[in-house]
């Protein structure tokens, strides 16, 4: 099992230029979340999908859209990147949501100039 | 205030030395709480659930204060391998599984 899996791994974008930010799973889980890392924060959380065809905003939603395409993969899109976006994503999955243990992806490490 | 707040550190610590972390957060309601390792470029991954009882695998313990809104983390007999971020993670509100992250305390472990 490669458990959750993420792409790309490091990308640089010009402001204003658009990208999505792929990520999957093979667990079977029925959660999948997008958060973001920036120095001296903890894991903000941008959007979560509880289950299969719904999808939640979290604590930083702005600028950001989500796709759940089906049980195991879970996108982000920025429509419009910024340089306040520049950050390292991560994905995760939980068995459901109320399941205390996510598991995570290895992260995007995104920069936008 | 920060929902979750930890001290940064870093500690520096010889090996075999034990050292304490710890957490403090602001949301009474919080009903499951966590310490999560992260790695230099990692992703987090969970290290141990904390219950009310306090708890204890192999060289780590975890106690939880919920009086005081306190969580702690004792790792005894430190190894070069544990050097990593170490974070305090505490569970919102809402419905569904929301983890909130402090922003992580760094123990590098030296020999």
């Amino acid at each position: 099992n490669a458990g959750v899996t993420q792409t790309p791994k490091f990308q640089v974008l010009k402001t204003g230029q658009s990208m999505t930010l792929q990520c999957a799973q093979d667990m079977n889980h029925n959660s999948m979340y997008w958060y973001r890392q920036d120095p001296g924060m903890g894991l903000r959380l941008i959007y979560y999908s509880a289950s299969e065809g719904t999808t939640d905003k979290g604590e930083v939603p702005n600028g950001y859209n989500v796709s759940r395409l089906n049980k195991r993969e879970f996108s982000l899109r920025l429509e419009s990147a910024a340089p306040s976006q520049t950050s390292v994503y991560f994905c995760a999955s939980s068995e459901n949501p109320s399941e205390d243990t996510q598991y995570f992806g290895p992260g995007t490490r995104l920069t936008v100039l | 205030r920060k929902e979750v707040e930890q001290d940064p550190g870093p500690f520096n610590v010889p090996e075999g030395a034990t050292v304490a972390f710890n957490c403090t957060y602001s949301n009474s309601a919080s009903q499951s709480f966590f310490w999560y390792r992260q790695d230099c470029r990692k992703e987090p991954k969970l290290l141990m659930s904390v219950y009310s009882s306090g708890n204890e695998d192999g060289r780590f313990t975890a106690q939880l204060n919920r009086a005081s809104q306190y969580i702690s983390l004792l790792i005894r007999d430190s190894k070069l391998s544990d050097s990593a971020t170490y974070l305090c993670v505490v569970s919102g509100s809402g419905g569904y599984n929301k983890l909130i992250f402090g922003a992580g305390t760094r123990l590098a472990v030296h020999p």
